[in-house]
């Protein structure tokens, strides 16, 4: 099944600003909105903000979650060591009916 | 607080069988679709099946279609994943959760002879 679109990768310095893109269609995040997802190696996945861009509790106010047309973004602020991991953007799409994932960006923190 | 724990992952031979069980609780279990995704090793989160509040509305992934069958039961705030014909390329951390709101730590499915 076809799945959303993330860059691989991305490096940014400590204390600096990262923005994560995810790319879909109008069956996916156009319509359903996307959910972000963190995952640190060896962990489950947490959800950093849901389909209607809300962060759960206990999530960073660093974290912030958009979305324009057919693409979502993520932008974490003052970046911290903490927050070197993969990013993975989720979406329900209507005319799979069922979950697409992208493939995840890995992000490192100099 | 919200806890969802899977259970029922272990080493089985290719074309074998496994019963996957997600307990759910701290949060209204009725409200909310279920699924299960997978994880193989170093590789991405893969959609596996949903099932409605209901239990009556299903969906999967072609890879698993007509192998897999997800269930709940909304007495006991309990998903299953039932898993025949499992394949090498079944192995993988098998997480149950909503996807978008809340997930589960995982349970490890080995398929190997």
């Amino acid at each position: 099944q076809a799945g959303l679109t993330q860059p691989p990768s991305m490096s940014k310095g400590l204390g600096q600003t990262a923005t994560l893109t995810c790319t879909g269609n109008s069956n996916n995040v156009g319509n359903q909105g996307a959910a972000w997802l963190q995952q640190h190696q060896g962990h489950p996945p947490k959800v950093l903000s849901s389909r209607d861009n809300r962060r759960p509790s206990g999530i960073s106010e660093r974290f912030f979650a958009s979305r324009s047309g057919n693409t979502a973004s993520l932008t974490i602020t003052g970046l911290q060591p903490e927050d070197e991991a993969d990013y993975c953007c989720s979406a329900w799409d209507s005319s799979l009916n069922g979950v697409v994932f992208g493939g995840g960006t890995k992000l490192t923190v100099l | 607080e919200v806890q969802v724990v899977e259970s029922g992952g272990g080493l089985v031979k290719p074309g074998g069988s496994l019963r996957l069980s997600c307990a759910a609780s701290g949060f209204t279990f009725t409200n909310y679709w279920m699924h299960w995704v997978r994880q193989a090793p170093g590789k991405g989160l893969l959609w596996v099946a949903r099932v409605d509040n209901a239990g009556s509305g299903t969906s999967y992934a072609d890879s698993v279609k007509g192998r897999f069958t997800i269930s709940r039961d909304n007495d006991k705030n309990t998903v299953y994943l039932q898993m025949n014909s499992l394949r090498v390329e079944d192995t993988a951390v098998y997480y149950c959760g909503t996807v978008f709101e809340m997930w589960g730590q995982g349970t490890m499915v080995t398929v190997s002879s």
